[in-house]
């Protein structure tokens, strides 16, 4: 089983849509979980970190359930510009090394 | 000169050569990181830094030698390599290497994206 698992897609939406995407993890005691974006021929850069209680950024929303060992991440009333590949992270515990582990990417596609 | 920079952006070299990838970062962070990216892979973490030391080698062929003169600066020395070793190497450097959730979010350079003939 991977370490991190998630849907490669491609999603394709229309602009305005909500769409959602999954993510599981295999290591119960993983301690740190994230979502990266990554744009075409681009580096992955930080969207928002993923809190135990759920937490809102605009129209991003990302939510973590430990029990089911998955996160989510929301995107309301998408756009254009949100088109990219977007990365479940999640760091291993026992370890000072800040040990991230990356999920394979989830690509959106948003069309007019 | 700003964030992590990585040179150079793109290689090209025979399975003979002997090259070298460069990354600096002006961010004050203490650890630093190789990933290598490969199509339709997930990143595959290879080599971590934390205040210049080693600490972390996820069982990367001796092909691929790290090194990392100060926290500001890290190599990946490449020699002998096979074709399927052409990828985007990307570097990364975070605060520091422990586990928290703010200490150890990623910055990455923009890759080198290095082609094995």
């Amino acid at each position: 089983r991977k370490e991190v698992e998630q849907d490669p897609g491609p999603f394709n939406v229309p602009e305005g849509a909500t769409v959602a995407f999954n993510c599981t993890y295999s290591n119960s005691a993983s301690q740190s979980f994230f979502w990266y974006r990554q744009d075409c021929r681009k580096e992955p850069k930080l969207l928002m970190s993923v809190y135990s209680s759920g937490n809102e950024d605009g129209r991003f929303t990302a939510q973590l359930n430990r029990a089911s060992q998955y996160i989510s991440l929301l995107i309301r009333d998408s756009k254009l510009s949100d088109s990219a590949t977007y990365l479940c992270v999640v760091t291993l515990p026992a370890s000072n090394t800040g040990k991230l582990i990356f999920g394979q990417g989830t690509t959106l596609q948003v069309k007019p | 000169e700003t964030g992590v920079t990585q040179t150079p952006r793109h290689l090209v070299m025979g399975m003979t050569n002997k090259k070298s990838l460069k990354c600096e970062q002006h961010l004050g962070h203490n650890a630093m990181y190789w990933y290598k990216q490969s199509a339709k892979k997930p990143l595959e973490l290879m080599f971590v830094y934390n205040f210049k030391e080693q600490t972390e080698n996820n069982s990367v062929p001796s092909r691929f030698s790290p090194e990392c003169p100060n926290s500001s600066h890290l190599f990946l020395h490449l020699h002998t390599l096979q074709p399927e070793d052409s990828a985007l190497y990307l570097c990364a450097s975070s605060q520091s290497g422990q586990i928290s959730s703010g200490a150890n979010v990623l910055t990455f350079g923009a890759g080198s994206r290095l082609t094995v003939l």
